[in-house]
């Protein structure tokens, strides 16, 4: 059975640092691109930032960009999200997200979230 | 890729059949996923590639469209079916989110 779990979160003064991590079991770790999807409170889904397989290719949103990093470890099958200059607008639940993928791809298993906020 | 919903929000009943409309900003060919997300569960695939349905997933549940403008159907709507549901396109990054629609009880 594939889980996600996700640790990490928690509050942070503006500026501040948080690094989320998401162990994954049930499945082939290193075969797999990950993700960061979070989504603020009241607000819809956003996506983050994605991560190959072999941790070689990185994808980040223009919000986060340059502030926000994805990393892996698999021979620990664990994601990283190491979120620096947070701001108050990075508040929100943080899901990991596997992607399936063949001809099109999907997230197909997703974490319960992680909560992040960010208040002086 | 901008993709707009609407409804934003509906209200139905049980059976009731409802459906979503999902416009994409340019053409996404047939790379459109949809997902439903029940407040405080981990979200959820319903549909992937604009109309496969993804396994284990209700047959209630089909996904139609391409290029710019998709729907998803649920045919008679379950207790378990109120929730938020929302379109992605997975065509090129960054990989965007439609706002939402939430489907509530009448």
């Amino acid at each position: 059975e594939v889980q996600l779990l996700e640790s990490g979160g928690g509050l942070v003064q503006p500026g501040g640092s948080l690094r989320l991590s998401c162990a994954a079991t049930g499945f082939t770790f290193s075969s797999s691109a990950m993700s960061w999807v979070r989504q603020a409170p009241g607000k819809g889904l956003e996506w983050v930032s994605t991560i190959g397989g072999s941790g070689a290719s990185t994808y980040y949103a223009d919000s986060v960009k340059g502030r926000f990093t994805i990393s892996r470890d698999n021979s620990k099958n664990t994601l990283f999200l190491q979120m620096n200059s947070l701001r108050v607008e990075d508040t929100a639940v943080y899901y990991c997200a596997k992607a399936f993928s063949s001809s099109h791809w999907f997230w197909d298993y997703w974490g319960q979230g992680t909560l992040v906020t960010v208040s002086s | 890729i901008q993709m707009t919903q609407s409804p934003s929000s509906l209200s139905a009943s049980v059976g009731d059949r409802v459906t979503i409309t999902c416009r994409a900003s340019q053409s996404i060919s047939t790379y459109l996923n949809w997902y439903q997300h029940r407040p405080g569960k981990a979200p959820k695939v319903l549909i992937y590639a604009a109309s496969s349905l993804r396994s284990g997933v209700p047959s209630r549940f089909s996904g139609s469209g391409s290029g710019t403008d998709f729907t998803l159907t649920i045919s008679s709507l379950q207790p378990e079916d109120f929730a938020t549901y929302y379109c992605q396109q997975s065509y090129i990054a960054p990989w965007t989110f439609g706002q939402g629609t939430q489907v509530e009880i009448k």
